[in-house]
This record gives C-alpha cells, sequence and structure tokens, in this order.
C-alpha cells in the first residue's frame, strides 16, 4: 500500500506563474489536509477537503489560494500569480478517520 | 485554537529525559503526536482519545489529562535518533462528525548531544 504521494517534490516558479501542488492519499482514505511550512515553523493548517466537497478552507488566504479532491484523482493546491512570500513547504496529509498519514511534501521556491 | 507547546526548544544528552507538554484552553476530542526531521515528513507517533490515557511504546509514551486539555510526550532515556522536532496536533470533533481538522503546536525542537 503506497504512501501518501506529493509531488513534484520541489517546484520552482517566477512571480507571477501558477503553482500546481498534487497530492494522491492513501488507497482507501477519503479525507486530504493540506498544511504549509516556513523553514523552522510549524505546521499551518490550510483547508480540509473530502471527495468533491471542501469541508474547511478558514486557513486558505482568500486571494490566489484554491484547492480541489475530485472524485477521480489526486487532490490539487493550486497557487496563481505566485509572490516570494509563497516559498514553503507543502505538505499534504491523508486520513481514513482518525491518524493521518504525511507525504513527503513539495518545496515550492519563488524566484 | 492553536494548542500550546512547551518547552519551544529541548537540548539533551544521550540518555537524559524529556518532557514536551501540549495544552488547550478547550476539552479536545484527541491528541496527535508526530516526530519531524528537518526536511522530511512528520511521522505520526501516537493518538490519544481518552481522558486519562497514558500510551507508548518503547521509551516514548503520551498521557492525556482527565480534562483533555493538556497531554504530555516523554521521551525515556533519550537516543540520538529522537532529535527532530515534535508537534502536538488537536482536534476538537467527534469522529462520527468528521468536520473538524488537526491544529498543529508550534512545535518542540529537541536536540540530541552525543
Amino acid at each position: 500500500n503506497a504512501g501518501v504521494m506529493q509531488n513534484p517534490r520541489h517546484l520552482v516558479r517566477r512571480r507571477g506563474q501558477e503553482a500546481r501542488l498534487r497530492c494522491s492519499p492513501m488507497k482507501g482514505h477519503s479525507h486530504v489536509y493540506w498544511y504549509r511550512q516556513l523553514p523552522e515553523e510549524g505546521l499551518k493548517f490550510m483547508v480540509y477537503l473530502q471527495k468533491e466537497n471542501i469541508i474547511d478552507e478558514s486557513g486558505m488566504p482568500k486571494e490566489r489560494f484554491s484547492a480541489e479532491f475530485p472524485k477521480e484523482g489526486p487532490s490539487i493546491l493550486r497557487i496563481q500569480q505566485v509572490v516570494r512570500g509563497d516559498s514553503a513547504a507543502y505538505f499534504c496529509a491523508s486520513s481514513p478517520g482518525f491518524r493521518a498519514f504525511f507525504g513527503q511534501g513539495t518545496r515550492l521556491t519563488v524566484v | 485554537q492553536q494548542p500550546v507547546q512547551s518547552p519551544q526548544a529541548v537540548i539533551l544528552r544521550e540518555g537524559e529525559d524529556a518532557v514536551i507538554n501540549c495544552s488547550s484552553s478547550k476539552a479536545l476530542y484527541s491528541v496527535h503526536w508526530y516526530r519531524q526531521k528537518h526536511g522530511e515528513a512528520p511521522i505520526f507517533l501516537m493518538i490519544l482519545l481518552k481522558g486519562g490515557e497514558q500510551k507508548g511504546h518503547d521509551k516514548i509514551s503520551a498521557s492525556f489529562n482527565e480534562k483533555k486539555q493538556q497531554s504530555s510526550l516523554y521521551l525515556t532515556a533519550s537516543q540520538l535518533s529522537y532529535s527532530g522536532t515534535y508537534f502536538c496536533g488537536t482536534e476538537r470533533g467527534a469522529v462520527l462528525n468528521r468536520d473538524d481538522k488537526i491544529i498543529f503546536g508550534k512545535g518542540t525542537r529537541l536536540h540530541i548531544l552525543p
């Protein structure tokens, strides 16, 4: 049973470009979380999704950020018109209902 | 809403013990403990659900107080491999009402010296 898969592992974008981060949850997991982590800081909650449904997006910036978890395919975190402050590690976690399993993260660098 | 972790950082010599605390102003449904090494994903250690619960494996254990507002992680006879940042994550929702998210504390950096 493969773990939570995130890709790409590293992503470099120029200011103003779009970043798309993908997360494939573990088989059978219907819940996905996205967290952002800045260097030497904690995991900041962004959004919590079920298939085709956003449960809680209270941690998402209101502009430029969006997330989806379609019926088929991975969950996508999309950042439009990236700025330098978006540079961070973005972790996805999936859950069957209890403990969360984390992916290896996508490290986004905006240049 | 974010749980408060203390201390922020700990430096120990190999073989010493450490306690990391996680507290909330409101009663929690569960507490999760994770360890993260630099540049890696957080790794699940354990989850506590019941007030008064204590659980653990090897030399790492945790407790959840009766009021379910505080949890402590105990690291006994620490090893070099225990180095990393420890996060507690808390949920306030019930398992049948899966509309709550896991909120993490800011982490406790643990550094073990040989």
